[in-house]
């Protein structure tokens, strides 16, 4: 139990187009999802706190008209990078509450956004 | 300020004996505390956790232990494995705030050498 899935895994765009990017928890429901972005060779900065139903908490520093954050249903979670630049390119990852312990995060795969 | 903090960003170990990566944090309402295992281009992957009600846990090759006094918890793999190599990450976060949100460390990379 408890498996977080995201896609795409890859995804490569021009800058200036908008990207969105889907978590899913497969086999439990979820009522907080977590965004986190990984620069190469540093530790997992988090974005946002996603709640099932309302609007996420973004993290100081974050810009919420830029990353837009959708959690529409119990194993659903969006991101949607917004007008992507260069320097928007990392690793997205997100993560789940578990369904026995709400201490524990479970992480999806992440996915790779290469913005050109 | 880091408050979690890992002070040895690699480790190099040989296969077979034990492999020690070491955590301090500096925040006293963490309560929760747990272990994650990172492959390059991963998500991480949930290892072990503990209570601060606790002072050890183990399950299989992986025992964390906790030092409260000292702020300072700690992973045993033994024996180590060629496929333990990986970054491991360090998180803690306080149950008591209702935020749910980790803190994480910055890494440290095992390497299990054959």
């Amino acid at each position: 139990g408890a498996v977080v899935s995201q896609h795409p895994s890859w995804v490569i765009c021009k800058s200036g187009t908008s990207v969105k990017i889907e978590c899913r928890s497969l086999d439990f429901q979820a009522t907080t999802m977590f965004w986190y972005r990984q620069f190469p060779k540093q530790s997992l900065m988090l974005m946002a706190t996603s709640n099932e139903g309302s609007k996420a908490t973004y993290e100081q520093g974050v810009e919420k008209d830029k990353f837009l954050i959708n959690h529409a249903s119990l194993t659903l979670s969006t991101l949607t990078v917004t007008s992507a630049h260069p320097e928007d390119s990392s690793f997205y990852i997100c993560s789940a509450l578990g369904p026995q312990s709400t201490d524990t995060q479970y992480f999806g795969p992440g996915t790779r956004l290469t913005v050109l | 300020d880091q408050q979690v903090k890992q002070n040895s960003p690699s480790l190099s170990v040989q296969e077979g004996r034990i492999s020690i990566l070491n955590c301090d944090y500096t925040n006293s309402m963490f309560d929760y505390f747990l272990w994650y295992k990172k492959y390059p281009a991963e998500g991480p992957t949930f290892l072990i956790s503990i209570s601060s009600i606790k002072d050890k846990n183990e399950d299989g090759r992986f025992t964390v232990f906790l030092n409260k006094s000292a702020k300072h918890l700690s992973l045993h793999i033994v024996p180590s494995q060629p496929g333990d190599s990986a970054v491991y990450f360090c998180a803690a976060s306080d149950s008591g705030a209702g935020s749910y949100q980790l803190t994480f460390g910055k890494g440290t990379k095992l390497s299990v050498i054959p």
